[in-house]
């Protein structure tokens, strides 16, 4: 049972947006900020959003982040079959003295 | 570019004790401005925190295996180092060492992570 809550998966077509929420708490989302991860099959996570909006360079503006409250929520436009892959949000938890991550979502692209 | 590589046992029995090194290139561990981190992955499933240290030799564990856990650095070979005692097959996992920034809790490096098979 992970701290942050994310959808096992989400799905759209090539060319289309889709958003993935990450939901958590007080002690984490609500006063930390949130980072986002794309894990392509078989490789290692791949830091793709920090700080709730941010895009590490070379990081194509198609991602983007958002929170709110104790909500997050990673976007992606024109989507693309290279993108299916799971998806991790990540933050502090004030509580536990621990980073935290969602459970991951997997994005089919169909 | 910095690099981070895990190297280590990819077999432990159980009950024994893991034990896994990170050497990072591209950069110095030295540096201030980040945490060295472990992070694991069991199969199928999501990603766990397991600790990191800072350079000075200062460790943060996960509480779920704080007693099980001995974080480590070496500065003149640019290296930090797991050692998990006492394995179980719940300790299966792929193995990722990671860079994390010291002002936010964002991993913005990633070795290729290792996995460690605890079977007799």
């Amino acid at each position: 049972q992970s701290v942050l809550t994310q959808p096992p998966s989400v799905s759209a077509a090539p060319g289309q947006k889709v958003t993935i929420s990450c939901s958590g708490s007080s002690s984490n989302i609500g006063n930390n900020y949130v980072s986002w991860y794309q894990q392509l099959p078989g490789t290692a996570p791949k830091l793709l959003i920090y700080d709730n909006n941010k895009r590490p360079s070379g990081i194509p503006d198609r991602f983007s982040g958002s929170k709110s409250g104790t909500s997050a929520t990673l976007g992606i436009t024109g989507l693309q079959t290279g993108d299916e892959a799971d998806y991790y949000c990540g933050t502090w938890d004030s509580s536990l003295s621990a980073p935290v991550f969602g459970g991951g979502t997997k994005l089919t692209v169909l | 570019q910095v690099q981070l590589q895990e190297s280590g046992p990819g077999l432990v029995k159980p009950s024994q004790t893991l034990s896994l090194t990170c050497t990072v290139s591209g950069g110095s561990i030295s540096s201030g401005d980040y945490y060295w981190s472990w992070i694991r992955q069991p199969p199928g499933k999501g990603l766990e925190w397991i600790g990191y240290i800072y350079y000075s030799g200062s460790t943060y564990s996960n509480p779920s295996l704080k007693s099980r856990i001995t974080i480590s650095v070496d500065t003149s070979k640019n290296q930090f180092s797991l050692k998990l005692r006492s394995v179980t097959a719940a300790d299966t996992a792929v193995y990722y060492c990671a860079r994390r920034t010291y002002l936010t809790p964002s991993y913005d490096y990633w070795g290729q992570g290792t996995l460690v098979t605890v079977s007799s």
